[in-house]
């Protein structure tokens, strides 16, 4: 069965340094999204791509964070530096169609990530 | 903008017995909305979804919820819990021609023996 990949599953990291997650859509999946989940909360939406296009990253704090999906197929999202608050679950999801309601969201497995 | 009220934030109940996750939504346009569990440790899975037509819907693992507009409610049901329940279950919404999707703070499922 396909699945959303992301590695790495666990990022222990000290503050002011930079990280990286790397995210594998299922195949053929045009939407790919990242969103944080804060330990106790919902999954926020960070940023959503259409193939290589950014479609939405208004939630995204673009001072520290970048995010790319450069062929339309895999994503990374960076973070640099690394805050305390940082620390959360960040979950990639990936759609088959264009971005819409009836596409249903298949999610990854995240990457638990802790700032010393 | 849509918005998502998960009333309670730990529900128990013992094995077998009915439960209800109760959701209520706010949005000034018509919606869609869903349910997904997540499992310790793993990302999300859709439970269930409404889009439109028969307000009853039914989903995986035996869960199925009820639109109710006039409510403004979404509450999730399964008639006889089994031990490999114990997840969250987070209610969400997104609105018409939008598909950004609002998610509930959830609610964790504790099964009792």
């Amino acid at each position: 069965e396909a699945e959303v990949a992301q590695s790495p599953r666990y990022k222990i990291t000290e503050k002011s340094q930079a990280v990286a997650f790397w995210c594998d859509p299922i195949s053929g999946h045009a939407t790919l999204y990242w969103y944080r989940q804060i330990l106790g909360q919902g999954p926020e939406l960070l940023v959503q791509f259409q193939d290589e296009s950014v479609v939405d990253d208004s939630q995204l704090p673009k001072d520290r964070f970048s995010a790319e999906r450069l062929k339309g197929v895999d994503s990374t999202l960076k973070i640099q530096p690394a805050e305390l608050g940082d620390s959360a679950m960040y979950l990639c999801a990936s759609s088959l169609g264009d971005a819409g309601a009836h596409n249903e969201q298949f999610f990854g497995p995240g990457t638990r990530l802790t700032v010393l | 903008a849509q918005s998502v009220t998960q009333l309670d934030s730990q529900v128990p109940v013992f094995e077998e017995a009915p439960v209800e996750l109760r959701c209520n939504y706010s949005s000034s346009v018509s919606v869609y909305l869903f349910w997904y569990v997540q499992y310790p440790n793993q990302g999300l899975q859709l439970l269930l979804k409404y889009l439109s037509g028969s307000t009853l819907v039914k989903g995986i693992n035996g869960f199925e919820a009820e639109f109710n507009k006039s409510q403004t409610s979404f509450h999730l049901r399964k008639p006889s819990v089994h031990i490999s329940d114990t997840a969250e279950y987070f209610c969400a919404v997104t609105g018409f021609g939008d598909d950004k999707i609002i998610f509930g703070k959830g609610t964790r499922l504790h099964i009792l023996p």
